[in-house]
Protein backbone atom coordinates (compact mmCIF):
# COMPACT_ATOMS: atom_id res chain seq x y z
CA UNK A 1 0.00 0.00 0.00
CA UNK A 2 0.77 3.79 -0.36
CA UNK A 3 0.80 4.45 3.25
CA UNK A 4 2.49 3.83 6.40
CA UNK A 5 0.66 1.65 9.19
CA UNK A 6 0.85 1.38 12.59
CA UNK A 7 -1.64 -0.01 14.93
CA UNK A 8 -3.62 2.50 16.94
CA UNK A 9 -3.22 1.49 20.50
CA UNK A 10 -1.05 -0.48 22.54
CA UNK A 11 -1.68 -1.19 26.36
CA UNK A 12 1.38 -2.03 28.55
CA UNK A 13 1.88 -2.79 32.42
CA UNK A 14 4.73 -0.66 34.07
CA UNK A 15 8.13 -2.60 33.62
CA UNK A 16 7.32 -4.69 31.01
CA UNK A 17 8.81 -4.17 27.04
CA UNK A 18 6.54 -2.63 24.73
CA UNK A 19 6.78 -2.99 20.92
CA UNK A 20 5.41 -0.96 18.45
CA UNK A 21 5.63 -1.91 14.95
CA UNK A 22 5.09 0.12 11.60
CA UNK A 23 5.37 -1.18 8.02
CA UNK A 24 6.71 1.72 5.25
CA UNK A 25 5.93 1.85 1.61
CA UNK A 26 9.32 1.66 0.08
CA UNK A 27 11.89 -0.86 0.35
CA UNK A 28 14.53 1.56 -0.90
CA UNK A 29 13.16 4.23 2.34
CA UNK A 30 16.86 5.61 3.45
CA UNK A 31 15.73 7.15 6.45
CA UNK A 32 12.97 5.81 9.13
CA UNK A 33 12.37 7.87 12.69
CA UNK A 34 10.60 7.70 15.31
CA UNK A 35 8.74 10.63 16.96
CA UNK A 36 7.31 10.48 20.55
CA UNK A 37 5.12 13.00 21.05
CA UNK A 38 3.12 13.66 24.44
CA UNK A 39 -0.18 15.57 25.17
CA UNK A 40 -0.21 19.06 23.84
CA UNK A 41 3.45 19.13 22.80
CA UNK A 42 5.56 18.57 19.28
CA UNK A 43 7.05 15.81 17.92
CA UNK A 44 10.62 14.54 20.18
CA UNK A 45 12.87 12.24 17.61
CA UNK A 46 13.36 9.34 19.90
CA UNK A 47 15.83 7.44 17.41
CA UNK A 48 16.12 6.67 13.92
CA UNK A 49 17.99 3.78 11.65
CA UNK A 50 19.05 3.76 8.05
CA UNK A 51 18.50 1.10 5.39
CA UNK A 52 22.04 -0.03 5.62
CA UNK A 53 21.28 -1.11 9.38
CA UNK A 54 19.46 -3.94 10.53
CA UNK A 55 18.81 -3.20 14.29
CA UNK A 56 20.30 -0.06 16.35
CA UNK A 57 19.89 0.38 19.98
CA UNK A 58 19.65 3.59 22.04
CA UNK A 59 19.46 2.70 25.73
CA UNK A 60 16.14 1.59 26.47
CA UNK A 61 15.40 2.10 22.64
CA UNK A 62 16.16 -1.11 20.40
CA UNK A 63 14.95 -0.63 16.60
CA UNK A 64 14.64 -3.84 14.59
CA UNK A 65 14.40 -3.10 10.64
CA UNK A 66 13.14 -5.73 8.42
CA UNK A 67 13.72 -4.19 4.39
CA UNK A 68 12.43 -7.41 3.30
CA UNK A 69 8.97 -7.11 4.77
CA UNK A 70 9.07 -3.38 4.82
CA UNK A 71 8.86 -4.10 8.83
CA UNK A 72 10.16 -1.42 11.23
CA UNK A 73 9.61 -1.81 15.53
CA UNK A 74 10.58 0.01 18.20
CA UNK A 75 11.06 -1.73 21.42
CA UNK A 76 11.10 0.04 24.73
CA UNK A 77 12.64 -2.22 27.68
CA UNK A 78 11.36 -1.87 31.29
CA UNK A 79 8.56 0.96 30.05
CA UNK A 80 7.28 3.60 32.30
CA UNK A 81 4.13 5.88 33.11
CA UNK A 82 6.34 8.39 31.52
CA UNK A 83 6.53 6.71 28.22
CA UNK A 84 3.19 7.15 28.01
CA UNK A 85 2.42 8.58 24.50
CA UNK A 86 1.76 8.81 20.81
CA UNK A 87 4.58 7.41 18.41
CA UNK A 88 4.88 7.79 15.51
CA UNK A 89 7.69 6.51 12.77
CA UNK A 90 8.21 8.34 9.34
CA UNK A 91 10.12 7.40 6.16
CA UNK A 92 11.90 9.48 4.20
CA UNK A 93 13.44 8.12 0.82
CA UNK A 94 16.40 9.15 -0.59
CA UNK A 95 17.01 10.43 -4.28
CA UNK A 96 13.45 12.14 -4.77
CA UNK A 97 11.94 15.08 -2.79
CA UNK A 98 12.64 13.81 0.91
CA UNK A 99 9.28 14.46 1.95
CA UNK A 100 8.28 12.75 4.95
CA UNK A 101 5.92 10.00 5.36
CA UNK A 102 3.84 9.61 8.51
CA UNK A 103 1.82 6.79 9.81
CA UNK A 104 -1.50 8.21 12.29
CA UNK A 105 0.54 7.24 15.54
CA UNK A 106 0.71 4.36 17.93
CA UNK A 107 -0.95 5.33 21.90
CA UNK A 108 1.20 3.90 23.94
CA UNK A 109 -0.82 3.62 27.38
CA UNK A 110 1.45 2.30 30.52
CA UNK A 111 -0.43 1.41 33.25
CA UNK A 112 0.80 0.16 36.63
CA UNK B 1 19.77 29.73 20.07
CA UNK B 2 19.82 26.58 18.02
CA UNK B 3 17.43 24.46 16.77
CA UNK B 4 14.02 25.24 15.21
CA UNK B 5 11.50 27.75 16.39
CA UNK B 6 8.06 28.74 15.85
CA UNK B 7 5.86 31.63 16.59
CA UNK B 8 3.29 32.59 18.02
CA UNK B 9 2.74 29.20 20.24
CA UNK B 10 -0.51 30.31 20.53
CA UNK B 11 -2.92 32.12 18.43
CA UNK B 12 -6.62 33.29 18.17
CA UNK B 13 -8.19 35.15 15.96
CA UNK B 14 -11.66 35.78 13.85
CA UNK B 15 -13.26 34.29 10.57
CA UNK B 16 -11.80 36.51 7.47
CA UNK B 17 -8.60 37.87 8.95
CA UNK B 18 -4.96 37.03 8.07
CA UNK B 19 -2.41 34.95 9.80
CA UNK B 20 0.89 34.94 9.86
CA UNK B 21 2.85 31.54 11.76
CA UNK B 22 6.73 32.15 11.85
CA UNK B 23 9.43 29.32 11.32
CA UNK B 24 12.97 29.52 11.72
CA UNK B 25 15.67 27.24 11.63
CA UNK B 26 19.53 27.97 12.38
CA UNK B 27 20.99 24.75 10.74
CA UNK B 28 20.45 25.90 7.14
CA UNK B 29 18.57 22.93 6.09
CA UNK B 30 17.69 23.17 2.68
CA UNK B 31 14.30 21.00 3.16
CA UNK B 32 11.67 22.30 5.67
CA UNK B 33 7.99 21.48 5.84
CA UNK B 34 4.70 22.66 7.15
CA UNK B 35 2.23 20.16 8.80
CA UNK B 36 -0.99 20.67 10.43
CA UNK B 37 -2.02 17.95 13.06
CA UNK B 38 -6.09 17.30 13.92
CA UNK B 39 -7.36 14.40 15.55
CA UNK B 40 -8.70 11.92 13.29
CA UNK B 41 -6.35 13.09 10.60
CA UNK B 42 -2.82 12.54 12.15
CA UNK B 43 -0.04 14.56 10.61
CA UNK B 44 -0.93 16.78 6.99
CA UNK B 45 1.51 18.53 4.77
CA UNK B 46 0.36 21.79 3.88
CA UNK B 47 3.47 22.73 1.99
CA UNK B 48 7.17 22.13 1.46
CA UNK B 49 10.40 23.96 0.34
CA UNK B 50 13.62 22.21 -1.01
CA UNK B 51 15.73 25.46 -0.54
CA UNK B 52 15.43 29.21 -0.93
CA UNK B 53 12.83 30.50 -3.30
CA UNK B 54 11.59 26.71 -4.07
CA UNK B 55 8.36 26.01 -2.39
CA UNK B 56 5.05 23.37 -2.99
CA UNK B 57 1.94 22.37 -2.00
CA UNK B 58 1.27 19.33 -0.14
CA UNK B 59 -1.40 17.38 0.47
CA UNK B 60 -3.70 19.95 2.27
CA UNK B 61 -2.40 23.42 0.39
CA UNK B 62 -6.50 25.17 0.21
CA UNK B 63 -6.31 28.66 1.75
CA UNK B 64 -2.19 28.83 2.69
CA UNK B 65 0.48 30.42 1.29
CA UNK B 66 4.36 30.48 1.90
CA UNK B 67 7.48 32.16 1.29
CA UNK B 68 10.84 31.42 1.53
CA UNK B 69 13.22 33.83 0.79
CA UNK B 70 15.66 33.41 3.29
CA UNK B 71 16.87 29.56 3.93
CA UNK B 72 16.47 29.90 7.72
CA UNK B 73 12.65 31.41 7.09
CA UNK B 74 9.77 29.69 6.20
CA UNK B 75 6.88 31.53 7.29
CA UNK B 76 3.17 30.08 6.49
CA UNK B 77 0.15 32.62 5.83
CA UNK B 78 -3.54 31.96 6.33
CA UNK B 79 -4.76 34.93 3.63
CA UNK B 80 -8.54 34.68 4.91
CA UNK B 81 -8.71 32.16 8.37
CA UNK B 82 -11.64 30.18 8.17
CA UNK B 83 -12.82 28.06 11.49
CA UNK B 84 -11.56 24.87 9.75
CA UNK B 85 -8.53 26.17 9.80
CA UNK B 86 -8.42 25.95 13.37
CA UNK B 87 -5.66 23.35 14.14
CA UNK B 88 -2.01 22.64 15.58
CA UNK B 89 0.65 23.85 12.85
CA UNK B 90 4.33 22.29 13.10
CA UNK B 91 7.24 23.28 11.16
CA UNK B 92 10.20 20.90 10.40
CA UNK B 93 13.22 20.67 8.94
CA UNK B 94 15.40 18.42 6.97
CA UNK B 95 19.28 18.20 7.17
CA UNK B 96 22.26 17.17 8.86
CA UNK B 97 22.07 17.08 12.65
CA UNK B 98 24.34 17.45 15.46
CA UNK B 99 25.42 13.83 15.39
CA UNK B 100 25.92 14.45 11.49
CA UNK B 101 23.36 12.27 10.26
CA UNK B 102 20.18 13.30 7.92
CA UNK B 103 17.45 14.33 10.21
CA UNK B 104 13.88 15.73 10.70
CA UNK B 105 13.39 17.76 13.69
CA UNK B 106 10.43 19.40 14.49
CA UNK B 107 9.38 22.71 15.86
CA UNK B 108 7.48 23.33 19.58
CA UNK B 109 4.39 23.65 17.16
CA UNK B 110 1.41 26.61 16.78
CA UNK B 111 -1.79 26.10 18.15
CA UNK B 112 -4.57 28.43 15.99
CA UNK B 113 -7.87 28.85 17.07
CA UNK B 114 -9.94 30.23 14.65
CA UNK B 115 -13.18 32.00 16.28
Amino acid sequence: GEDVEQSLFLSVREGDSSVINCTYTDSSSTYLYWYKQEPGAGLQLLTYIFSNMDMKQDQRLTVLLNKKDKHLSLRIADTQTGDSAIYFCAEIRSGGSYIPTFGRGTSLIVHP
Amino acid sequence: DAGITQSPRYKITETGRQVTLMCHQTWSHSYMFWYRQDLGHGLRLIYYSAAADITDKGEVPDGYVVSRSKTENFPLTLESATRSQTSVYFCASFGQGVSGANVLTFGAGSRLTVL
